[in-house]
């Protein structure tokens, strides 16, 4: 298995712009998570599926974000408009309902925001 | 509020050395806890998971304790290596959901040098 994807590795953009993060989760898992890590505040849950469905999105910080999940294999996290804040890393991470729902990660998406 | 304390921050020791990093929460109910390796660049990979009733857990030259009484875990590490440079964060699994609540540490930074 490959793992959890990401797309793209890298992303640096100007203030303003439209960002859109992407997510494979690895086959079979049926929940998959969007976090941010800074060197501030490490690492935050934004939002998370069950199934596709968006269970918990508290940690959104605000509209400006946005998630979906159209089917198992794909989801997408979008930043409109984005902000110099924003600049961090975001990592999916995919689980089964294995007895320890152990979450493996991708490699992260390292976001940018001039 | 549950929290996940961390220390030392960061902790620089020589190859060859053992080290042992702690852990501290506050997360009422409990259900697991787990300790993750982040190396620069890439998403966490898990090193170890306890459940509250386990007092100790191995991987190779890792082994993670744990004591629900004091509500406290440690991360030991015998003979580093190079390779053992990174990021170790405690994660800890409220008793009340499942994996989608969890409370991460801040980390500890680790590097070794030769």
């Amino acid at each position: 298995d490959a793992g959890v994807i990401q797309s793209p590795r890298h992303e640096v953009t100007e203030m303003g712009q439209e960002v859109t993060l992407r997510c494979k989760p690895i086959s079979g898992h049926n929940s998959l998570f969007w976090y941010r890590q800074t060197m501030m505040r490490g690492l935050e849950l934004l939002i998370y599926f069950n199934n596709n469905v968006p269970i918990d999105d508290s940690g959104m910080p605000e509209d400006r974000f946005s998630a979906k999940m159209p089917n198992a294999s794909f989801s997408t996290l979008k930043i409109q408009p984005s902000e110099p804040r924003d600049s961090a890393v975001y990592f999916c991470a995919s689980s089964s309902t294995d007895p320890y729902n152990e979450q493996f990660f991708g490699p992260g998406t390292r976001l940018t925001v001039l | 509020k549950n929290q996940v304390e961390q220390s030392p921050q960061s902790l620089i020791i020589l190859e060859g050395k053992n080290c042992t990093l702690q852990c501290n929460y506050t997360v009422s109910p409990f259900s697991n806890l787990r300790w993750y390796k982040q190396d620069t660049g890439r998403g966490p990979v898990s090193l170890t998971i306890m459940t509250f009733s386990e007092n100790t857990k191995s991987n190779g030259r890792y082994t993670a304790t744990l004591d629900a009484d004091t509500k406290q875990s440690s991360l030991h590490i015998t003979a580093s290596q190079l390779s053992d440079s990174a990021s170790y964060i405690c994660v800890v699994t409220p008793g009340n959901f499942g994996n989608e609540k969890l409370t991460f540490g801040t980390g500890t930074r680790l590097t070794i040098i030769p």
